[in-house]
C-alpha cells in the first residue's frame, strides 16, 4: 500500500533562513513525487514534482526538492524564506502504474516570521 | 483561462439533508478527481473519473454518496442525508489523461449542524 509520512504538523522559520519540510514516503516499485501548497480558502496548488531524472527537483516560488530513494524521501527546500511562503505544504506520492491514485500526506503548516 | 470551478463555496445544513456539490473542470480535461479533506488532514480521493466512465469509486461510501458526469465534463457529488461526521472540504480536481499534475479547485466547505 502507499503511503505518506509529514512528520512535523508546524514548521517555523525566521524569513532570511532556509527551510526544510520533510517528507517520506512509501509505495510499490518507483514513485511519482509531488508538493503542493495550500493558501487559506484555496484549493491546493502544484508546486514541484519527481518523475524520472535527476534527484534535485526545482519548482515554483524558489522551492526545491531531493529524492533519496535510499532514504525514501523528498523533502521540500527553500534557500531563503520569505513570510508569503506561510502556508500548508502537502507531500504526495502515486506508485509508477497507470490508474494509481494520488495519496497525500496530512500536511505541515510552514510559518514565516519577519 | 478559467481554472477548475466549484459551487456553492461554503454550505451549512442539518443533520439528515442532502446536500449536492457542482464541479466545472478545466476545458479539456477528460480526468475529474473528487477529494474529502478533513480538517487537519490530506485529501482523500473519494472517486476519479475518464470522461464519464467512474474509474475508481473504491473509496466512496456508497451507502449515502453519490456522483456522476454526465456528458463527461460537469461532475456532482450528492450526500443524501448528511451525517455530522460529513462535515468537511470537498475538492474537486482535474487532469488531462494520464498527467500527473492535477488542477485543483478551491472547494466547498460543508458544516453539518
Amino acid at each position: 500500500a502507499q503511503s505518506v509520512a509529514q512528520p512535523e504538523d508546524q514548521v517555523n522559520v525566521a524569513e532570511g533562513n532556509p527551510l526544510t519540510v520533510k517528507c517520506t514516503y512509501s509505495v510499490s516499485g518507483n514513485p511519482y513525487l509531488f508538493w503542493y501548497v495550500q493558501y487559506p480558502n484555496r484549493g491546493l496548488q502544484f508546486l514541484l514534482k519527481y518523475i524520472t531524472g535527476d534527484n534535485l527537483v526545482k519548482g515554483s516560488y524558489g522551492f526545491e526538492a531531493e529524492f533519496n530513494k535510499s532514504q525514501t524521501s523528498f523533502h521540500l527546500k527553500k534557500p531563503s524564506a520569505l513570510v508569503s511562503d506561510s502556508a500548508l505544504y502537502f507531500c504526495a506520492v502515486r506508485a509508477n502504474q497507470a490508474g494509481t491514485a494520488l495519496i497525500f500526506g496530512k500536511g505541515t503548516t510552514l510559518s514565516v516570521s519577519s | 483561462e478559467a481554472g477548475v470551478v466549484q459551487s456553492p463555496r461554503y454550505k451549512i445544513i442539518e443533520k439528515k439533508q442532502p446536500v449536492a456539490f457542482w464541479c466545472n473542470p478545466i476545458s479539456g480535461h477528460n480526468t475529474l478527481y473528487w477529494y474529502l479533506q478533513n480538517l487537519g488532514q490530506g485529501p482523500e480521493l473519494l472517486i476519479r473519473y475518464e470522461n464519464e466512465e467512474a474509474v475508481d469509486d473504491s473509496q466512496l461510501p456508497k451507502d449515502r454518496f453519490s456522483a456522476e458526469r454526465l456528458k463527461g465534463v460537469d461532475s456532482t457529488l450528492k450526500i443524501q442525508p448528511a451525517e455530522l461526521g460529513d462535515s468537511a472540504v470537498y475538492l474537486c480536481a482535474s487532469s488531462p489523461t494520464g498527467a500527473n499534475v492535477l488542477t485543483f479547485g478551491a472547494g466547498s466547505r460543508l458544516t453539518v449542524l
